[in-house]
């Protein structure tokens, strides 16, 4: 059965730090892992998708990477800002699904982000 | 391109009752999934909805349950409410292959007291 793990739980950082967020997952075999962003009592924002074919993604000032292999992804986030204060979720699309009880998205607990000015 | 929307956006129910929560796909999207998101929890899959029929389905009681009509949109229903139904309801779209984006919507929070 897939789990998903997101270390650390909270981080607080000072304003234009560079960052990264971790992800690690039990079982390899997806079809590509997503990042979220949720802002408190919000819905999920998609940050970036990564198919399992690749290795990495970026948009703005965010990149993704993904090592299958190893059940790793990470989100670097560089000159962070107070704005990037939220919690930050990542998901996996399992090709094995147990018989369709575990959906088609798999979510961490997040890492709740708070970047002070 | 709208987005998905979920309605309503909050409600307050009282233990036994029940509650209907409604979800609009974004246009072409033929899947719908429903999620529950607790502090203690986390994000749980409820079940997925495509072309109308129930694809996949967690592990929740049958008082959650849900449909899809044939415009795509979902609803889903809980019966005989209970204090830790208390939550965010999440739903997401997507095209309904394996492996699609899903798209989340704004969500619903349900407070049952």
């Amino acid at each position: 059965k897939q789990e998903v793990t997101q270390i650390p739980a909270a981080l607080s950082v000072p304003e234009g730090e560079n960052l990264v967020l971790n992800c690690s997952f039990t079982d390899s075999a997806i079809y590509n892992l997503q990042w979220f962003r949720q802002d408190p009592g919000k819905g999920l924002t998609s940050l970036l998708l990564i198919q399992s074919s690749q290795r990495e993604q970026t948009s703005g000032r965010l990149n993704a990477s993904l090592d299958k292999s190893s059940g790793r992804s990470t989100l670097y986030i560089a000159a962070s800002q107070p704005g990037d204060s939220a919690t930050y979720l990542c998901a996996v699309s399992p090709i094995m699904n147990y018989g369709g009880s575990q959906g088609n998205l798999i979510f961490g607990k997040g890492t709740k982000l708070s970047v002070k000015p | 391109k709208a987005g998905v929307t979920q309605t309503p956006r909050y409600l307050i129910k009282t233990r036994g009752q029940q509650v209907t929560l409604s979800c609009s796909p974004i246009s072409g999207h033929r899947s719908v999934s429903w999620y529950q998101q607790t502090p203690g929890q986390g994000l749980q899959f409820l079940f997925e909805y495509f072309s109308e029929t129930q694809r996949n389905k967690g592990n929740f009681p049958g008082r959650f349950s849900g449909r899809q009509f044939s415009n795509s949109r979902s609803e889903m229903n809980v019966s005989t409410l209970e204090l830790g139904d208390s939550a965010l309801y999440l739903c997401a779209s997507s095209m309904g292959g394996r492996g699609q984006e899903q798209f989340f919507g704004p969500g619903t929070r349900l407070t049952v007291l």
